[in-house]
């Protein structure tokens, strides 16, 4: 069975720019999380989804934004990128709402 | 006061040896409780869930201490192949939900 992917695998971007990630959830898993990790810290929650509604928000600024589609898919966008947004970002599925989590490969984002 | 915070390591110990990690959380109400491994530039994976009756996995043991609210992991027999970084995770929430992972302990196992 696929695990969760997310895409793309990297991402360059300016400051300023808009950024949207994508992650697919193992397959009959409904919830999708989303983290930022810098280097040398641990995961920070920014978002859990499940059947297409926000059942959680971690302290991420409005420039963050996340949902679900029906197929239970997910997107984060980023607005007006700052350097301090450089990271990487990883998706995490899970079958319910407080089931366990199972991470994706993540996608690292540079801000330049 | 963070809300999860782990031993800040790193832990260097020969093969062999019995290390364990520490956790501790400060939201009562939290619910659930994972540990979790990490290597570099990996993502994290799921090392086993914590229970208050505390369950054990091969060489991993974990145990939750809920009036302490406390966390724990033992590695027995260490080898090589356990170095990495140790996440400690919370969950908790009724209506929102909140999934908080700490800073991680880094292991190095050596030979």
């Amino acid at each position: 069975d696929a695990g969760v992917t997310q895409s793309p695998t990297h991402l360059i971007k300016t400051r300023g720019q808009q950024v949207t990630l994508r992650c697919s959830p193992i397959s009959g898993h409904k919830s999708v999380s989303w983290y930022q990790q810098v280097l040398g810290q641990g995961p920070q929650f920014i978002f859990q989804y499940y059947e297409k509604e926000e059942r959680g928000r971690g302290n991420f600024p409005d420039r963050f934004s996340a949902r679900q589609f029906p197929n239970y898919s997910s997107e984060l966008n980023v607005n007006a990128l700052l350097l301090g947004d450089s990271a990487l970002y990883l998706c995490a599925s899970s079958f319910g709402l407080r089931e366990t989590q199972y991470f994706g490969p993540g996608t690292r984002l540079l801000v330049l | 006061r963070k809300e999860v915070e782990q031993d800040p390591g790193p832990f260097n110990v020969p093969e062999g040896a019995t290390v364990a990690f520490n956790c501790t959380y400060s939201n009562s109400a939290s619910q659930s409780f994972f540990w979790y491994r990490q290597d570099c530039r990996k993502e994290p994976k799921l090392l086993m869930s914590v229970y208050s009756s505390g369950n054990e996995d091969g060489r991993f043991t974990a145990q939750l201490n809920r009036a302490s609210q406390y966390i724990s992991l033992l590695i027995r027999d260490s080898k090589l192949s356990d170095s990495a970084t140790y996440l400690c995770v919370v969950n908790f929430g009724t209506g929102g939900f909140k999934t908080i992972f700490g800073a991680g302990t880094r292991l190095f196992v050596k030979a």
